[in-house]
């Protein structure tokens, strides 16, 4: 597509449960980023896939986060047993890999209750 | 001490102002510099990208790199309500190293 395509654009679920959370980044870009934005907050780096080579997880921040990346496009990010402090917009980001700026996605906001 | 640190204000203006935004950082080794613009509910967008010192103009937009001083400023001319939005610097030592985020500057321009 055109753009950085993220779904579902919001998400509220049961403290506990488990959500996915979708990326579908621009056709050919080979690096994937994922983060974090809590209101009024900053970008919080979560994890960074770039073409085949092993991602960066260095940013999850408990192992009740994980990502994958099939056929080197379409991200999912998966938050288990979801907790309050997990509410907040999360934002997926492509870009090509020589380099450049990033494309964002809209985000998925999510809010745990 | 973070790498990049940026005022977080909010930042009021009049329409029609002259708006400086800033950010310093400590790794001398960053080379390529940009600024994104973040409206509310949605995602950061490029805005400005510049490599190493210097200025570079688009529009009412004008960003500038003082790399001796670590420093860099986003200016925006003849400001307007609609350039109300969070800017968010970011920059990079390498065009494909992952980018290193200021916390974003709020702006809010008054009509």
């Amino acid at each position: 597509g055109a753009g950085v395509s993220q779904s579902p654009s919001n998400k509220v679920t049961e403290k506990g449960k488990d959500v996915e959370l979708r990326c579908d980044p621009i056709s050919g870009h080979t690096a994937l980023y994922w983060y974090r934005q809590s209101l009024g907050q900053g970008l919080e780096f979560l994890i960074y896939f770039q073409g085949n080579s092993a991602p960066d997880k260095s940013g999850l921040p408990s192992d009740r986060f994980s990502a994958e990346r099939t056929g080197g496009s379409v991200s999912t990010l998966t938050i288990q047993r979801t907790q309050q402090e997990d509410s907040a917009v999360y934002l997926c980001a492509s870009r090509t890999g020589t380099g450049g700026g990033y494309t964002f996605g809209s985000g998925t906001r999510l809010t745990v209750v | 001490q973070k790498e990049v640190e940026q005022d977080p204000g909010p930042l009021s203006v009049p329409e029609g102002a002259i708006v400086s935004l800033n950010c310093t950082y400590s790794n001398s080794a960053f080379q390529y510099f940009m600024w994104y613009r973040q409206y509310s509910r949605k995602g950061p967008e490029l805005l400005m990208y510049t490599y190493s010192s210097g200025n570079k103009e688009d529009g009412r937009f004008t960003a500038q790199v003082d790399k001796s001083s670590k420093y860099i400023s986003l200016f925006i001319r003849d400001s307007q309500p609609s350039d109300s939005a969070t800017y968010l610097c970011a920059m990079s030592a390498r065009s494909n190293y992952q980018l290193i985020w200021g916390a974003g500057t709020k702006l809010i321009i008054k009509p």
